[in-house]
């Protein structure tokens, strides 16, 4: 079956280390995002990834990093210069920007506490 | 700047009909998304709308007026499974922008 997973589903971290979390999909998209969700707000997009070996920053990529080496992995590290990064963390992909309705398929989500 | 509102928070009787309204101001449209989200679990897609109008798809049907910047989902003989948060979302030129969600709450 077609989709998208991440792992872990729910993470625990102390402050000051770095964590990554992983996203995978077998759906042969070329576009990958991270949105990162707070109770009561809308998603606010990380970052973005249009094509391999290439990545944007969203609207909140600060004390976020990511890399794009596959084309079915987009991996997100949540860096300790992340001041508040207790957060529903959800990884989505699309065909391509340019094609078709672009509609947006997510994974899971990983939930993300720091202690 | 760029915004979205939706409604915080609906309630409704389980079988009855309830219209979830959403507004936005964006630079740029290149179509409009609804999404049905439950507690802990990631949003799945419902709807998409480009064009003026109503879509209808089963029991949820979408409509958009893009000259009003609005649009609403229907959600018609509810059931105690449609008890979920719904975002709205606008493509814009390069991202969607998500409004913060209705949480629909559905009494028996």
């Amino acid at each position: 079956d077609g989709g998208i997973t991440q792992s872990p589903k729910y993470l625990f971290r102390k402050e000051g280390q770095n964590v990554t979390l992983s996203c995978e999909q077998n759906l042969n998209h070329d576009a990958m995002y991270w949105y990162r969700q707070d109770p009561g707000q809308g998603l606010r997009l990380i970052y973005y990834s249009q094509i391999v070996n290439d990545f944007q920053k969203g609207d909140i990529a600060e004390g976020y990093s990511v890399s794009r080496e596959k084309k079915e992995s987009f991996p997100l590290t949540v860096t300790s210069a992340q001041k508040n990064p207790t957060a529903f963390y959800l990884c989505a992909s699309t065909a391509g920007w340019a094609r078709g309705t672009d509609t947006q398929y997510f994974g899971p989500g990983t939930r993300l506490t720091v202690l | 700047g760029q915004n979205i509102d939706q409604p915080t928070e609906m309630t409704a009787t389980e079988g009855a009909i309830v219209q979830i309204n959403c507004t936005y101001q964006t630079s740029g449209f290149n179509g409009l998304f609804w999404y049905q989200q439950h507690a802990g679990e990631a949003p799945t897609f419902l709807s998409y709308n480009v064009l003026d109008g109503l879509e209808e798809k089963g029991r949820f049907s979408s409509f958009l007026s893009r000259s009003k910047g609005y649009s609403y989902l229907l959600l018609k003989e509810l059931q105690m499974k449609d008890s979920a948060s719904y975002l709205c979302a606008v493509r814009g030129n390069y991202q969607l922008i998500w409004g913060a969600g209705t949480k629909l709450i559905i009494k028996p």
